[in-house]
């Protein structure tokens, strides 16, 4: 079983709707990170959550640490989120590593 | 902003062949990282460090090595080159275990 788990594997929706991808994890965790990649493939940081709740823009990213789980929202989606998210655990422990999701494929449609 | 740069993005080797795949930063970050990314596969740790003069494996650091004789540059050679060893490789960067920086990845193919 992989340490860290996204549901669902690929999501499509339409323009408009509220998103939500799910991370869930089996290790004990310094910070979680959200990540988006782009279809061109570049990579970059959206949100590093310790704990609570964040928010920018029109994306939200909670995490409940006694549940091991986080959620990536987007309200009133729109194509150009169209993207892979990946969730990425930062283990406690001697020697701090990431440990990535597969990512979720987010296709918003016009 | 440089942020984290990466060199070549794209590299076809053929079996046996070496090259060194390079990443710089220009934040003053202590940790980097390399990853690789195969099709439909999440990223993988190969290997990261913490600081310079120190180095870890990560998940798949085998046909892989690093070194960090500066902040940095972070250097990733392979020795021996495998059609295994096709895959995107990124190399990542954070002060402390921050924000993450991410270069635009190279694409590497073994033939």
């Amino acid at each position: 079983k992989n340490e860290v788990e996204q549901s669902p594997q690929n999501l499509t929706a339409q323009e408009g709707e509220f998103i939500t991808i799910n991370c869930s994890y089996s290790v004990g965790i310094s910070a979680l990170h959200w990540l988006q990649q782009h279809p061109g493939g570049g990579i970059v940081s959206l949100f590093m959550l310790s704990s609570g709740k964040k928010k920018h823009g029109r994306l939200i990213a909670t995490i409940n640490i006694q549940e091991k789980h986080s959620s990536l929202h987007i309200t009133a989606s729109h194509p150009r989120d169209s993207a892979v998210y990946i969730c990425a655990v930062l283990t406690q422990g001697g020697s701090e590593k990431l440990v990535f999701g597969k990512g979720t494929k987010l296709t918003v449609n016009p | 902003n440089a942020g984290v740069t990466q060199t070549p993005k794209f590299r076809i080797l053929k079996i046996g062949q070496s090259m060194t795949l390079q990443c710089t930063q220009d934040m003053n970050h202590n940790y980097m990282y390399w990853y690789r990314q195969d099709p439909g596969m999440g990223l993988k740790l190969i290997y990261y460090s913490v600081g310079a003069g120190i180095t870890d494996k990560g998940e798949v650091p085998n046909g892989y090595n690093v070194s960090r004789s500066t902040t940095e540059d972070f250097p990733l050679r392979l020795e021996l080159a495998a059609p295994s060893q096709t895959s995107v490789y990124f190399c990542a960067s954070s002060y402390q275990a921050g924000e993450l920086f991410f270069g635009e990845g190279s694409r590497l193919t073994v033939l």
